[in-house]
């Protein structure tokens, strides 16, 4: 079946520094979403692209999705207290594929 | 924020006890989800429905079982708890087709 891996599973940084995590997929994907968690929360949607190539921005977050379609970014610039979390991307297979598969997520923890 | 539901959010119960967390959802999704997170790990899909009366299992084993009789409500019984059904439980739920889905608040479970 399907997988979905993120790299690096946990990350550590400086408040101000830069973070980016890397999401794979084993087969190509019609879609990616991602989502953040919150420690004692639950996942949030955050976005969703579709295009081969996609690239899109909310306020210092940048997400990719891989021109093969089969891998995804997210990158934080200038890091904040307020980022700390878990981000998970998710995938739909291609076509008619009807179930969604989170990756592994990574665990951001950013230091003040 | 999303219409979803989940009773209890907290629950310590003995070993042996029946047990049923409630789902409820007010935005008419036909999709329904339950996830079994352990802190910052993982999402394991436990059960998933596309519909009334429509049921399956997830990825991950489990020995819960769910109902769908209504479309906004989706309980998960477990008959006999142990304490390796510790852990936390979410629902989701989200339109049809491929599109992001909406979580919870989550139980904590706890089995002594």
């Amino acid at each position: 079946g399907q997988q979905v891996m993120q790299i690096p599973q946990y990350q550590h940084v400086q408040e101000g520094e830069d973070f980016t995590t890397y999401c794979n997929s084993s087969t190509t994907l019609s879609n990616i979403q991602w989502y953040k968690q919150r420690p004692g929360g639950h996942p949030v949607f955050l976005i969703q692209l579709v295009k081969s190539g996609e690239v899109k921005k909310q306020k210092r977050l940048t997400f990719q999705f891989g021109e093969a379609k089969k891998n995804s970014s997210l990158h934080i610039t200038a890091t904040q207290t307020t980022d700390v979390g878990t981000y998970f991307c998710a995938g739909y297979g291609p076509g008619s594929a009807r179930q969604l598969t989170f990756g592994s997520g990574t665990q951001l923890t950013v230091l003040p | 924020e999303a219409d979803i539901y989940q009773t209890p959010r907290y629950l310590v119960i003995g070993t042996g006890k029946k047990i049923t967390l409630e789902c409820s959802q007010t935005m008419g999704h036909d999709k329904m989800y339950w996830y079994q997170q352990d802190p910052g790990m993982e999402l394991h899909l436990i059960h998933y429905s596309y519909g009334v009366n429509s049921t399956e299992k997830g990825d991950l084993s489990s020995e819960s079982t769910v109902s769908r009789i209504r479309t906004e409500h989706f309980p998960l019984t477990l008959e006999s708890a142990r304490p390796s059904h510790t852990s936390q439980y979410l629902c989701a739920s989200s339109a049809t087709g491929k599109q992001p889905q909406h979580f919870g608040d989550g139980t904590r479970l706890s089995i002594l």
